[in-house]
């Protein structure tokens, strides 16, 4: 069964550029979450959706983030602008219930110079 | 409102000696606690979880962690650690009710295993 897969791994961009992030969970699972992971932090939620019901944006600045799940599948995670404190990691997650256990993808590190 | 505190920042150990990472918790209500395991530029592994039932239980790798309501405990433990254990490990809980799916994390204990 294939993993949580997200891409790019890698990005590094001027403050104020926008970026992307995608990310497609394994299949049959309905909830997908974002997570940023801070270096030497722990992984803080962003969103989570419920199919392609956003159920939980509470911790994700609307002011320059904004995320998508089109169909329930895909999702898609945006910064605009961005600024240097966006540097870090971006973590997909994936569960067939919000109950069930979180399975994680490798991450987008995005460096903002 | 659940929070997770990862007692030791970084534990060092010698390969095949015995390991302990300890994890406390804060909630008002039940839980669901997870370890997970984070390799260098890598995403998070499930290690093991915690759902109900027997409080001990064993996950992959040979880690073994227990679940102690009295003290809100959920350590992990390995017997004997191999070099290939060396890795960030998060301590993460789920609270029950209206929180279901927002996992909180600790903010995690780096192993190292000397050779």
């Amino acid at each position: 069964e294939a993993g949580v897969v997200q891409s790019p791994r890698y990005k590094i961009i001027e403050k104020k550029q926008p970026v992307a992030f995608w990310c497609n969970p394994i299949s049959g699972h309905n909830t997908l979450y974002w997570y940023l992971q801070n270096l030497g932090q722990g992984p803080e939620l962003l969103i989570r959706y419920e199919n392609e019901e956003a159920v939980d944006d509470s911790q994700l600045p609307k002011d320059r983030f904004s995320a998508e799940r089109l169909k329930g599948v895909d999702s898609t995670l945006k910064i605009q602008p961005a600024e240097l404190g966006d540097s870090a990691v971006y973590l997909c997650a994936s569960s067939p219930t919000r109950q069930s256990p979180q399975y994680f993808g490798p991450g987008t590190r995005l460096t903002v110079l | 409102a659940q929070s997770v505190t990862q007692l030791d920042s970084q534990v060092p150990v010698f390969e095949e000696a015995p390991v302990e990472l300890r994890c406390n918790y804060s909630s008002s209500v039940s839980v669901y606690l997870f370890w997970y395991v984070q390799y260098p530029n890598q995403g998070l592994q499930l290690l093991l979880k915690y759902l109900s039932g027997s409080t001990l239980v064993k996950g992959i790798n040979g880690f073994e962690a227990e679940f102690n309501k009295s003290q809100t405990s959920f350590h992990l433990r390995k017997p004997s650690v191999h070099i290939s254990d060396t890795a960030e490990y998060f301590c993460a809980v789920i609270q029950w009710g209206t929180s279901y799916g927002k996992l909180t994390f600790g903010q995690g204990t780096i192993l190292t295993v000397h050779p």
